[in-house]
């Protein structure tokens, strides 16, 4: 079935340093990809998506390319802030999931000034 | 902007009890979601609900478990004989359409601790 790995956290970064969490997926149709956010004591915010091959999906200076040749939706952003503290879950869903989403663990991000 | 709100933010119970978690989603919304999240693991889909009745339900949604749209507004997740294993984030989800085209909107989640 359907299926989503990302990378283990939690991952430590200095505020303005460059960030890439990596998420890969398996699926036997084509998916949409999905970033979400969950900030501490929130609830899960749509960060950003794409819905086809090469589609760029960005928001609040993330940024995630859907890679189909690598089956991949790496999250990146140029310069992180401490408000970026959050996790991050990369997510699919599909017409063979019944456009239900598919998560993968999530990863903790947490910025020091 | 609209968003889903559940109630409570966090509900202690002990094994055995019933327990029922609240949502309101977003008004024009007409599909309706649960997902749970136990303390580090993945988010898990529970059910979907729509046009009153339950649309899919995964493994996880036993008998133990329903769902209830008592008026216009509400949409509950009941527990009957709550088990420790059942501890974890419950997340409420609505959108207006049942396809990608639609986005999920999630609520705060209540975070359900069993002893």
């Amino acid at each position: 079935g359907d299926s989503v790995t990302q990378m283990e956290g939690p991952v430590t970064l200095s505020e303005e340093a460059f960030l890439t969490i990596n998420c890969t997926y398996t699926a036997t149709g084509y998916p949409s990809l999905f970033w979400y956010v969950q900030y501490p004591g929130e609830g899960l915010q749509l960060l950003l998506k794409a819905t086809k091959a090469d589609d760029k999906g960005s928001n609040k200076g993330f940024e995630a390319t859907y890679r189909k040749e690598t089956t991949s939706f790496h999250l990146e952003k140029g310069s992180v802030q401490v408000s970026d503290s959050a996790v991050y879950f990369c997510a699919l869903s599909d017409m063979d999931s019944n456009y239900q989403l598919i998560w993968g663990a999530g990863t903790k991000l947490i910025i020091k000034p | 902007e609209p968003e889903v709100t559940q109630t409570p933010s966090h509900q202690v119970t002990q094994m055995g009890q019933e327990v029922i978690l609240r949502c309101v989603p977003i008004s024009n919304h007409l599909y309706f979601y649960w997902y749970r999240q136990i303390l580090g693991q993945k988010v898990e889909f529970l059910v979907s609900f729509y046009n009153n009745e339950i649309s899919e339900k995964s493994e996880i949604f036993d008998d133990q478990f329903s769902v209830e749209r008592p008026d216009g507004s509400n949409f509950t997740l009941k527990i009957r004989s709550t088990k420790l294993e059942d501890s974890a984030m419950y997340f409420c989800a609505s959108r207006r359409r049942g396809s990608d085209n639609s986005p999920l909107h999630f609520g705060n989640g209540t975070r359900l601790t069993v002893t």
